[in-house]
């Protein structure tokens, strides 16, 4: 089973849907990232959390640690939002290296 | 402040040439990280710098594999007599300091045919 466990895999959904991201996971963590990947590999950070949530403009992240979970949220969504979503956990020890999930592959159709 | 840059963004080789890639951190960052991605996965740690020193390494890298980051700024990651099964992409990623963001470059591809 992999440490971090990420659902769906693939979401296509229309303009305007609610769009929620899944994460689980496994180990101790220092914090949990949701990050976003385009076409052509960059990849950049959405938020960064180690507890509640937090909130950027149409995209809000919450983490219950007790329960090892955290979803990503999208309001009113837009195609520009169409991506991988990836989610990682810093390992608490040592080098708080990234965990990462296997992303969701987010299509948003106008 | 210009994000963490990778060189050369694609690389395409023949099986058993060597290979080196270069890394750029953001100024100041202290921690260097490289992951490696393959195609449909989420990418998995590599190794890690502290300043100068390497202080962690995957099992994944094997002797093929190795990294410098002399003098704490940029880093380097060589591949020897590269596999196609080495064939992904290949990122870099910064932070200034622990329990801090991470921030990634554009990743270098690497096909080896």
């Amino acid at each position: 089973k992999n440490e971090v466990e990420q659902s769906p895999q693939n979401l296509t959904a229309q303009e305007g849907e609610f769009i929620t991201i899944n994460c689980s996971y496994s180990v101790g963590i220092s914090a949990l990232h949701w990050l976003q990947q385009h076409p052509g590999g960059g990849i950049v950070s959405l938020f960064m959390l180690s507890s509640g949530k937090k909130k950027h403009g149409r995209l809000i992240a919450t983490i219950n640690i007790q329960e090892k979970h955290s979803s990503l949220h999208i309001t009113a969504s837009h195609p520009r939002d169409s991506a991988v979503y990836i989610c990682a956990v810093a390992i608490i020890q040592g080098a708080q290296k990234l965990v990462f999930g296997q992303g969701t592959r987010l299509t948003i159709n106008p | 402040d210009t994000g963490v840059s990778q060189d050369p963004r694609h690389k395409i080789t023949k099986r058993g040439q060597n290979v080196t890639f270069r890394c750029d951190p953001i100024s100041e960052h202290n921690r260097l990280y490289w992951y490696r991605q393959t195609l449909g996965q989420g990418p998995e740690f590599l190794t890690y710098f502290q300043n100068e020193a390497q202080l962690e390494k995957s099992r994944l890298l094997s002797d093929r594999f190795s990294a410098e980051r002399p003098k704490g700024s940029f880093s380097t990651l060589e591949i020897q007599r590269t596999e196609q099964g080495d064939s992904a992409m290949y990122l870099c990623a910064s932070s200034p300091r622990r329990d801090t963001e991470a921030f990634f470059g554009q990743g270098t591809r690497l096909t080896v045919v």
